[in-house]
């Protein structure tokens, strides 16, 4: 069984500040990583994955995320937050095996503020 | 680009009614999705399926049944409905490429029942 935990269940932060949104994962196997965001009243947009390779991933809208093998951690960052970027994140993550689905966290609010 | 489509947007039902939600994958998918969003909370995963056979089971009740059709959209049927069963309902899909291929969400149906 695999699990997610997302430490912060919200994050204000003040617009152009960097941010970091953390997140921790527990498999038995191997695993993908991902981070999807949500905005209100919409659905889930993928952000970035880790598949294998380079353990810095870049993403969309400026975010990049950097996968942990020895921490078990994929913590996600921002240099420089827009008012725009406020929106629920999540963290997800699926094994190797045949078992697709993913297993979320528990998300994390990130709110910019003026 | 095409996107997964989800339909109805928005779903009004009473308690034992019974509802169908219709997903239609991205074109040339062939693996669909469905997740369970209740109201402050994580997507849950219900079930999948890849060309047209389950892959896997969630979370889903025996009250809720989906299928996967020739043309590869599915259909999520749930009867008996209860109120928790109010929530966000969320259709992803995918191209089964033998590696973890990316899940990429539709808009999600908005179900209250009343």
């Amino acid at each position: 069984a695999q699990s997610v935990t997302q430490l912060d269940s919200q994050v204000p932060v003040f617009e152009e500040a960097p941010v970091e949104l953390r997140c921790n994962y527990s498999s038995s196997v191997s695993v993908y990583l991902f981070w999807y965001v949500q905005y209100p009243n919409q659905g889930l947009q993928l952000l970035l994955k880790y598949l294998s390779g380079s353990t810095l991933v870049k993403g969309i809208n400026g975010f990049e995320a950097e996968f942990n093998k020895s921490q078990t951690s994929f913590h996600l960052r921002k240099p420089s937050v827009h008012i725009s970027d406020t929106a629920e994140y999540f963290c997800a993550v699926s094994s190797s095996g045949s078992a697709r689905q993913l297993t979320f966290g528990s998300g994390t609010q990130l709110t910019v503020l003026p | 680009a095409a996107g997964v489509i989800q339909s109805p947007r928005h779903l009004i039902k009473e308690k034992r009614e019974t509802a169908t939600l219709k997903c239609y994958p991205i074109p040339r998918h062939d693996t669909v999705y469905w997740y369970q969003q209740g109201p402050g909370q994580d997507p849950q995963f219900l079930i999948s399926f890849y060309e047209k056979m389950q892959s896997d089971k969630g979370s889903i009740p025996d009250r809720f049944s989906a299928q996967q059709f020739s043309d590869y959209h599915s259909e999520l049927n749930m009867s008996s409905l209860e109120l928790g069963d109010s929530a966000l309902y969320f259709c992803a899909s995918s191209w089964n490429q033998g590696i973890q291929e990316t899940q990429y969400f539709g808009p999600g149906t908005r179900l209250l029942v009343l």
